[in-house]
């Protein structure tokens, strides 16, 4: 079975552009998050949807950060303007209640901001 | 606030050897946990979980010890393999919220062959 779907893998950008990751979870789960992750802060959850819903963003950092999931089988990350401190790996994963608590993780965008 | 943390940044051992990655959290309400592997460039990837109703689980070479009384965790990995070698994260669920993972800083194990 095809796990969680991340695009793009790498992405080296200027600071001021905006920056969109995109994510296809696990079909048939129904939870989608997406996380981000750096040396010094580790793993952060930054927001949760369930059924293409957001329930929690309050761990969105900031306005210049947005999220959608338009279907069941697909979500972006959006970043307008990028910063250098925007700088790490962003996670996608998702969940279904086949999977109880279970969150299966993508393989992650690396994101650079120059 | 409460979080879940890690006694040891690093461990390091011998190849075939058990290792044992400790991980201590502070919320008493937590009620899942969860460990997890990753690799270099790859994402975190699923290994064990226990809920706060039992004491031990185990999988294939892997067991997890869930001691509540000093909110205590640890991953248990037997004869551990170069393929093991990777960064390891305790993450907790508090309970009343089935979805909010807090994640430990992860400890990094490097298996000698």
């Amino acid at each position: 079975d095809a796990g969680v779907i991340q695009s793009p893998r790498h992405e080296v950008t200027e600071m001021g552009q905006e920056v969109t990751l995109r994510c296809k979870p696990i079909s048939g789960h129904n939870s989608l998050f997406w996380y981000r992750q750096t040396m010094m802060r580790g793993l952060e959850l930054l927001i949760y949807f369930n059924n293409n819903v957001p329930i929690d963003d309050s761990g969105m950092p900031e306005d210049r950060f947005s999220a959608k999931m338009p279907n069941a089988s697909f979500s972006t990350l959006k970043i307008q303007p990028s910063e250098p401190r925007d700088s790490a790996v962003y996670f996608c994963a998702s969940r279904g209640t086949s999977s109880g608590n279970t969150i299966y993780f993508g393989e992650g965008s690396w994101l650079t901001v120059v | 606030g409460e979080s879940v943390g890690l006694h040891l940044p690093t461990l390091s051992v011998q190849e075939g050897d058990n290792s044992i990655i400790n991980c201590a959290y502070s919320n008493s309400a937590s009620d899942y946990f969860i460990w997890y592997k990753q690799e270099s460039g790859k994402g975190p990837q699923f290994i064990i979980d226990i809920r706060s109703n039992m004491d031990k689980r185990q999988g294939q070479r892997v067991t997890v010890l869930l001691n509540k009384t000093v909110k205590h965790l640890s991953l248990q990995i037997a004869a551990t393999q170069p393929g093991d070698s990777a960064v390891y994260f305790c993450a907790e669920n508090y309970g009343g919220s089935n979805y909010k993972l807090t994640f430990g800083k992860g400890t990094l194990l490097t298996v000698n062959p």
